[in-house]
């Protein structure tokens, strides 16, 4: 079993729609990060969490540490929101960082 | 602009090629990896480099070596190259301060046939 587990694995939305997309981990973590691929594109950083809450535009980030549990939600989706977001773990034991599969979110105009 | 620097952005080979893909950071981090994506698995670390000079496997090492000469520059090399090599691959370094946050290549899409 993957140490990071991403759901949905795909996600299709119509523009203007509420998106979640869920992680779980199964270690002990220092840090969360979700990031973002565009087609075609490199990964680049969305948010960095340790606790609590994250906003920046339209997407907002939660981490629930006990329940080893983050969400990235998207509030009024738009098309250039298609890409894979990806859940990763900064693991506590040796800072080593761990991927989830990522989500692949296609909004439809 | 600052960030890492990949090259090539795709690449063909027949089995049993070699080549080497080159990774150039102007961040001044002392942390750089190698990632290879799969489809419907997460990034898998093959090697990375703690500082200029040293190396380390990581998931999957195995068909690849590294060389980090020095601080800005980390390679990977494939020998001979197999179609299970077939991947997009990933440069990477890292903030080890306060974010560990990553910056990423723009990715190698290699196919090795």
């Amino acid at each position: 079993k993957n140490e990071v587990e991403q759901s949905p694995q795909n996600l299709t939305a119509q523009e203007g729609e509420f998106i979640t997309i869920n992680c779980s981990y199964s270690v002990g973590i220092s840090a969360l990060h979700w990031l973002q691929q565009h087609p075609g594109g490199g990964i680049v950083s969305l948010f960095m969490l340790s606790s609590g809450k994250k906003k920046h535009g339209r997407l907002i980030a939660t981490i629930n540490i006990q329940e080893k549990h983050s969400s990235l939600h998207i509030t009024a989706s738009h098309p250039r929101d298609s890409a894979v977001y990806i859940c990763a773990v900064v693991s506590s034991r040796n800072n080593d960082m761990r991927f989830g599969a990522g989500t692949r979110l296609t909004v439809k105009p | 602009n600052a960030g890492v620097t990949q090259t090539p952005k795709f690449q063909v080979l027949k089995t049993g090629q070699s080549m080497t893909l080159q990774c150039a950071q102007d961040m001044n981090h002392n942390s750089m990896y190698w990632y290879r994506q799969d489809p419907g698995m997460g990034l898998r670390l093959i090697y990375y480099s703690a500082s200029e000079g040293t190396t380390d496997k990581g998931e999957v090492p195995n068909g690849y070596n590294v060389s980090r000469l020095n601080k800005r520059e980390f390679s990977l090399r494939l020998e001979s190259a197999a179609p299970s090599q077939t991947s997009v691959y990933f440069c990477a370094n890292r903030d080890r301060g306060r974010s560990y946050g990553y910056t990423f290549g723009s990715g190698t899409r290699l196919t090795v046939v």
